[in-house]
């Protein structure tokens, strides 16, 4: 069964503590690994999409990478305004349906 | 500019009632998905549809209709038969096959029963 597990569910920093976000996935034929961020209250926005083992993506504090069996979010020196859920999801090959995992609540205190 | 609109945003639905959330999308996708969200919970897909006329049931139909009669609109209606329907719902398009941003959603639907 596919299955993408984050982890941790909650995750509370001090302005300008660097940390992690893990997803992990098991799903056959990889086609793409994405990254969204939901504001409370609002729908999901787009920060990433990763394809391929080894691969990295960047914006402003945040950096995406990518292996066979996760994906991480890292976050370097977060800011007050990065408090969100993060939110992945893998899509397969064979199919146009993505597959959430359950989300990362993040908050960063000033 | 392109997007996608979800109405109303926030929505109170009596015992017994159905009631329709509406979704609309003007960047010519040709997939909509239909997802409720809890606490804990994530996302679920209630209905998809990848082409107009044609609808799929997700993980979580039951007490869930849709229509795809246009290419824009994918409305849902909950139903009564739906007993426990508060929640937060989110309404997604994409191209077929998948652009390399995935989903775009729109800004969801609260919906609370009174």
């Amino acid at each position: 069964e596919d299955q993408v597990t984050q982890s941790p569910e909650a995750l509370r920093l001090q302005e300008g503590e660097s940390s992690s976000l893990n997803c992990s996935y098991t799903v056959s034929g990889l086609r793409g690994l994405f990254w969204y961020r939901q504001d409370p209250g609002k729908g999901p926005e787009f920060l990433f999409t990763l394809y391929s083992a080894g691969e990295e993506k960047e914006k402003e504090r945040l950096k995406a990478t990518l292996t066979k069996k996760e994906s991480f979010l890292h976050i370097t020196a977060p800011k007050p305004e990065d408090s969100a859920t993060y939110l992945c999801a893998v899509l397969k090959g064979g199919s146009e349906k993505l597959v959430f995992g359950k989300g990362t609540k993040l908050t960063v205190n000033p | 500019d392109g997007g996608i609109t979800q109405s109303p945003k926030y929505l109170f639905r009596k015992e017994g009632q159905n009631v329709t959330l509406s979704c609309e999308q003007n960047l010519n996708h040709d997939a909509m998905y239909w997802y409720r969200q809890d606490p804990g919970q994530g996302l679920r897909l209630i209905y998809y549809s990848q082409i107009v006329n044609d609808f799929q049931k997700g993980d979580i139909a039951e007490g869930y209709s849709v229509s795809r009669e246009k290419k824009e609109s994918f409305p849902l209606t909950v139903t009564s038969a739906q007993k426990n329907p508060t929640a937060f719902y989110l309404c997604a398009s994409s191209m077929v096959p998948q652009a390399n941003y995935g989903y775009t959603f729109g800004s969801g639907t609260r919906l609370t029963v009174v």
